[in-house]
């Protein structure tokens, strides 16, 4: 079965410094791996995604996120963070069935 | 186009009442996903339904709940008999159908069930 780790429930960085959340999975087959971004009281809204190609993926809101196989590892990444930014952050691993199974989230705050 | 539309918003149920949460997929969309997310949790997996099927029930607790996308109206998620622990978001997520790579889901806000 699949599964995603992220190891890391709360973040805070200062605005303006780099961000880099880290997202593991656990996938029997070629992975298709997405990031979602949640706001509170609202849906989640889709960042990025890889299904194959280029390990370095660009998103939406200057967000990269790099597939590594050899670590099962799709780790997002901002090289400078704004405070619109502030939100939680999904990473999912979805199968050949469109199902995504999600990490339990990261919360980003950041400082002023 | 407008995106994936649930409602209601917010439902406030007393213990022992029904909850009916209602999704409409987003246009030319065929597939409909139900997830349920919990305080301080992520979103687990509920159902999978395409129209007049189930697909992928794996996530549904085995009573009180049920699901259905008929032909023509929107996808229900029922709860009956609701207790203290169904209290959560209830999100709809829909795609297009595909031919190899499965698109991503596009999510609805939710509707937040508080069950006293």
């Amino acid at each position: 079965a699949q599964s995603v780790t992220q190891p890391d429930i709360h973040i805070t960085v200062s605005e303006g410094a780099s961000l880099e959340l880290r997202c593991n999975y656990s996938y029997g087959a070629t992975p298709y791996l997405f990031w979602y971004v949640q706001s509170p009281g609202q849906g989640l809204q889709l960042l990025l995604k890889y299904f194959s190609g280029d390990t370095l993926v660009q998103g939406i809101k200057g967000f990269e996120a790099e597939f590594k196989r050899s670590q099962s590892s799709f780790n997002l990444r901002k090289p400078s963070v704004h405070w619109s930014d502030a939100a939680e952050y999904f990473c999912a691993v979805g199968d050949d069935a469109g199902k995504s199974t999600f990490g339990d989230g990261t919360t980003l705050t950041v400082k002023p | 186009n407008a995106g994936v539309m649930q409602n209601p918003r917010h439902l406030v149920r007393r213990r022992g009442q029904e909850a009916r949460l209602r999704c409409s997929p987003m246009k030319g969309h065929s597939h409909v996903y139900w997830y349920r997310q919990l305080p301080e949790e992520g979103l687990k997996f509920m159902v999978y339904l395409q129209k007049e099927n189930i697909i992928d029930e794996s996530g549904m607790p085995k009573e009180r709940f049920s699901a259905e996308f008929p032909k023509e109206g929107p996808s229900i998620l029922r709860i009956q008999q609701v207790v203290r622990g169904d209290s959560a978001a209830y999100f709809c997520a829909s795609s297009p159908p595909w031919l190899q790579i499965p698109p991503p889901l596009h999510f609805g806000n939710g509707t937040r069930l508080t069950v006293t």
